[in-house]
């Protein structure tokens, strides 16, 4: 079945720093991402969709510079968490479909990031 | 822009129960309604999916229906075990997962079974 990877698992950083988290389709091509946050004890909010070669497209309210997006390949995507504050801590998320009929969402297994 | 509500926030059923979990949507064109499960720490985990050509759809203890007309869509767990406590929300998109169809979530369902 369709398998995404997600990784770092945790990651603690100190405020001002930046953070990449990437997020890998490991046995299919997805034609678009997509990247969640997720609060304690709330629902999945999508911060952004990509699709591979294009600029991501940002929800309202998510700040594009400090969530920078990269979509580099059908099996790749990462965001970057730039300058980062405590207020930036939170579960991220993110998740690959392959589209078309196929279909479907895989979701990783999520990033909990510590900003002290 | 699609609206999912789901009922209730929190369930608490006895083991060997069965667990029911409703969700309205807004947006018509919405055609794929996955359930997923989240436990503690980690991502959702699809458990089951149903899309709006079918009316119902079953998966050993798991089954989904759907209402069109009515824009409502339910997740029904029978013999329920301690293991099926998590955090369950439905979703709809609308289609089955190309560049435009983001996912939009319900608020989520704590489920509890006790033993």
């Amino acid at each position: 079945g369709a398998v995404v990877s997600q990784h770092p698992s945790w990651v603690i950083c100190k405020s001002g720093t930046s953070v990449k988290i990437e997020c890998r389709s490991l046995d299919f091509q997805a034609t678009t991402m997509f990247w969640y946050r997720q609060f304690p004890k709330q629902s999945l909010m999508l911060m952004a969709t990509s699709n591979e070669g294009s600029k991501a497209t940002y929800e309202q309210g998510v700040e594009k510079d400090k969530f920078l997006i990269n979509h580099a390949s059908l099996t790749l995507s990462t965001l970057t968490v730039t300058s980062a504050h405590p207020e930036d801590s939170s579960f991220y998320i993110c998740s690959a479909t392959r589209g078309g009929f196929v279909g479907g969402y895989t979701f990783g297994s999520g990033t909990r990031l510590t900003v002290v | 822009g699609e609206n999912v509500e789901q009922h209730p926030s929190t369930l608490s059923v006895q083991e060997g129960d069965s667990a029911v979990i409703k969700c309205t949507y807004s947006d018509s064109a919405s055609n794929y309604f996955p359930w997923y499960k989240q436990e503690l720490g980690k991502g959702p985990q699809l458990i089951i999916d149903i899309r709006s050509n079918v009316g119902e759809k079953k998966d050993q203890r798991i089954a989904v229906t759907l209402n069109k007309t009515a824009k409502h869509f339910s997740l029904h767990i029978t013999e329920t075990q301690p293991e099926d406590s998590a955090v369950y929300f439905c979703a709809a998109s609308q289609n089955y997962g190309g560049s435009q169809g983001n996912l939009i979530f319900g608020k989520g369902t704590k489920l509890s079974v006790k033993p």
